[in-house]
């Protein structure tokens, strides 16, 4: 069925470190990839997507690139902050499913000065 | 972007009450709202499909007739939790989808059965 796989957490990093959290997917048709951020209390917040093979993603210096060969969707940024700390979640969405949802299981990152 | 609103964003009841949950498109119409639920350090886990207008479907495992859902008009849906109690504590969300297929996500409801 489809689903996504996300690196488990919890990522501590110092300030200016750089950051990647795997993501991979399995999908029966031809997805579209999202990251959303969680922060703390709060709901979630479209971070990036891209909606087809080779698309890259990038908001906020975060940057994700669609790799249908490797069916993944990692999350890199080349400098973390303190205020990047949060629960980001890869999620893809079909269309033949009605654009059902299935998020991964989150990644908590910790950004210490 | 698009505009999702959840009241009340925090709730405290006693077990055997009912919680009434909205959501709302604030600046676009969405016949289709989806509900999720999140347990602690968890993934977001798809409770149902609210379609304006008709019944809602649910996913595999969720129980109807404890978690109601009504989507009256093509703004605001709600989720009923009937009779809860400490198990059903969580946070839920709801999603709106607009007429180009993309969803935007409320800030989410913490409930708290005591």
């Amino acid at each position: 069925g489809d689903s996504v796989t996300q690196m488990e957490g919890p990522v501590t990093l110092s300030e200016e470190a750089c950051l990647t959290i795997n993501c991979t997917y399995t999908a029966t048709g031809y997805p579209s990839l999202f990251w959303y951020v969680q922060y703390p209390g709060e709901g979630l917040q479209l971070l990036l997507k891209a909606t087809k093979a080779d698309d890259k993603g990038s908001n906020k210096g975060f940057e994700a690139t669609y790799r249908k060969e490797t069916t993944s969707f990692h999350l890199e940024k080349g400098s973390v902050q303190v205020s990047d700390s949060a629960v980001y979640f890869c999620a893809l969405s079909l269309t033949n499913t009605g654009n059902q949802f299935y998020f991964g299981t989150g990644t908590s990152l910790t950004v210490i000065p | 972007g698009a505009v999702v609103s959840q009241h009340p964003s925090r709730v405290i009841c006693k077990s055997g009450t009912s919680v009434k949950i909205e959501c709302r498109s604030l600046d676009f119409q969405a016949t289709t709202m989806f509900w999720y639920r999140q347990f602690p350090k968890k993934s977001l886990m798809l409770m149902a499909t609210s379609n304006e207008g008709s019944k809602a479907t649910y996913e595999q495992g969720v129980e109807k007739d404890k978690f109601l859902i009504n989507h009256a008009s093509l703004t605001l849906s709600t989720l009923t939790v009937t009779s809860a109690h400490p198990e059903d504590s969580s946070f839920y969300i709801c999603s709106a989808r607009d007429n180009w297929q993309e969803q935007f996500f409320g800030p989410g409801t913490r409930l708290t059965v005591l």
